[in-house]
């Protein structure tokens, strides 16, 4: 079964350094997600990017932070100069378009899990 | 996005059905219900979704109040591997680019 896949599934990093985070999406998905999730909060969604732009982003996704797809498989998260306050597990998720953006199903991949130190 | 109720934990027996409920009062006639799972240590998983009739897949079924006001997960024979925290969310055709809001869900812990 086709599956998201996430690289590294453990990053440490030092404070002000730079991150990126690498996600395969399912090979015919067009709609792409970022989440994270702070040890022992809820799962915050981050942004969503579709047709090599973003559809749309929350607060958390301030200018420290940019999407990329560089090339037809792969989906980037980059955070500039890390905080603190980045460590958290980052999830990519992908979902095609065929039912609509009420009924797509997002598929995760098993996460990125973020140390700054 | 309209807002779910779900209690923070339920328990379960091995092998016995589990229903998760789930509060979503404000609900708009577009808004469908969807549930996700999450298990440990691992990324949230689709489990089912709906909008008005009942539905059935090979992981679930999906109970939806008449006034929809509410609906129920059925796990038919909980397992240790359901042993995951539950989310209910509700998507509309206007969410745009599709995002997933996620509650505190359901913790939901299967005994043997």
């Amino acid at each position: 079964e086709p599956e998201v896949t996430q690289t590294p599934s453990h990053q440490v990093t030092q404070m002000g350094q730079e991150v990126i985070l690498r996600c395969v999406p399912i090979s015919n998905h067009l709609y792409f997600y970022w989440y994270r999730q702070i040890l022992g909060q809820k799962v915050e969604f981050l942004v969503s990017f579709y047709n090599n732009e973003i559809s749309e982003k929350s607060e958390i996704f301030d200018d420290q932070f940019s999407v990329e797809r560089p090339d037809g498989s792969n989906f980037t998260l980059k955070i500039r100069s890390t905080k603190l306050e980045d460590s958290a597990m980052y999830f990519c998720a992908s979902s095609d378009v065929v039912q609509g953006l009420a009924k797509n199903i997002q598929y995760f991949g098993a996460g990125t899990r973020l140390s700054v130190l | 996005d309209a807002k779910t109720t779900q209690p923070n934990s339920m328990e379960s027996n091995e092998e016995e059905p589990v229903h998760l409920p789930c509060n979503h009062s404000t609900i708009s006639g577009t808004d469908y219900i969807h549930w996700y799972r999450q298990l440990p240590s691992q990324g949230p998983e689709y489990v089912i979704h709906g909008l008005t009739s009942n539905v059935n897949n090979r992981m679930a079924s999906l109970a939806i109040a008449e006034d929809r006001k509410s609906s129920t997960l059925i796990l038919h024979r909980a397992t240790l591997r359901d042993a995951a925290v539950y989310y209910c969310i509700l998507r509309d055709s206007y969410n745009q680019g599709g995002k997933l809001i996620f509650g505190q869900g359901t913790e939901l812990s299967v005994k043997p």
